[in-house]
């Protein structure tokens, strides 16, 4: 069973600090793997995916890392800012019936904050 | 329309009513999908559709929660005689293809509350 762990629980920041949300799992036969934002009240929003061929992607401040050796993922943020507070998610798609559906298997998250 | 919606957004139920919760996926999606998120936590899957052949239910709690997908389109959850533990947000996803390497598109969720 594909388990997936997000670490920290929760973040603190002071404004323009750069910061690391930590992402593992337990299979790394995985096909990809999705950061995604939640805003409190609101849906997901995908901020990243990496293909299992790649290392890393970037998007803006963002980039995010991939070693499926070590079941690790990163994503790291760059001059935080106030309106990065919110909870990120890092999920990877997962076969877990003969139905062939790949769900998604997502970590409880990391509520990050950053201070003014 | 540019990206999935749900409906209603917020739902309040007595306890033992029914509910329906309606998704739209984005134009032409082949794949659909239902996920739970209790407070807290990080979504949980519960059924997938592939056009309008369910073909993935495992995730669904109890026989009290039924989907549907008629037309390949437009998908209806149904929880019948809802319970407080019932009470999360559920959110609908929907990908193009529904391989491992397609990117799944989340709606804003419809927050359920059981009094």
């Amino acid at each position: 069973k594909q388990e997936v762990t997000q670490i920290p629980a929760a973040l603190s920041v002071p404004e323009g600090e750069n910061l690391v949300l930590n992402c593992s799992f337990t299979d790394s036969a995985i096909y990809n793997l999705q950061w995604f934002r939640q805003d409190p009240g609101k849906g997901l929003t995908s901020l990243l995916l990496i293909q299992s061929s790649q290392r890393e992607q970037t998007s803006g401040r963002l980039n995010a890392s991939l070693d499926k050796s070590s079941g690790r993922s990163t994503l790291y943020i760059a001059a935080s800012q106030p309106g990065d507070s919110a909870t990120y998610l890092c999920a990877v798609p997962w076969v877990y019936s003969g139905a062939g559906s790949y769900q998604l298997t997502f970590g409880k998250g990391t509520k990050l904050s950053v201070i003014p | 329309g540019a990206g999935v919606s749900q409906s209603p957004r917020y739902k309040v139920a007595k306890r033992g009513q029914d509910v329906a919760l309606r998704c739209d996926p984005i134009s032409g999606h082949v794949s659909l999908f239902w996920y739970q998120q209790a407070l807290g936590q990080g979504p949980e899957f519960l059924t997938y559709f592939q056009n309008e052949a369910q073909l993935d239910k495992s995730g669904l709690p109890s026989d009290r929660f039924f989907a549907e997908r008629p037309e390949g389109s437009v998908s209806t959850l149904k929880i019948q005689r809802t319970q407080q533990e019932d009470s999360a947000v559920y959110l609908c996803a929907s990908s193009r293809t529904g391989v491992g390497t397609d990117t799944q598109y989340f709606g804003p969720g419809t927050r359920l509350t059981v009094l």
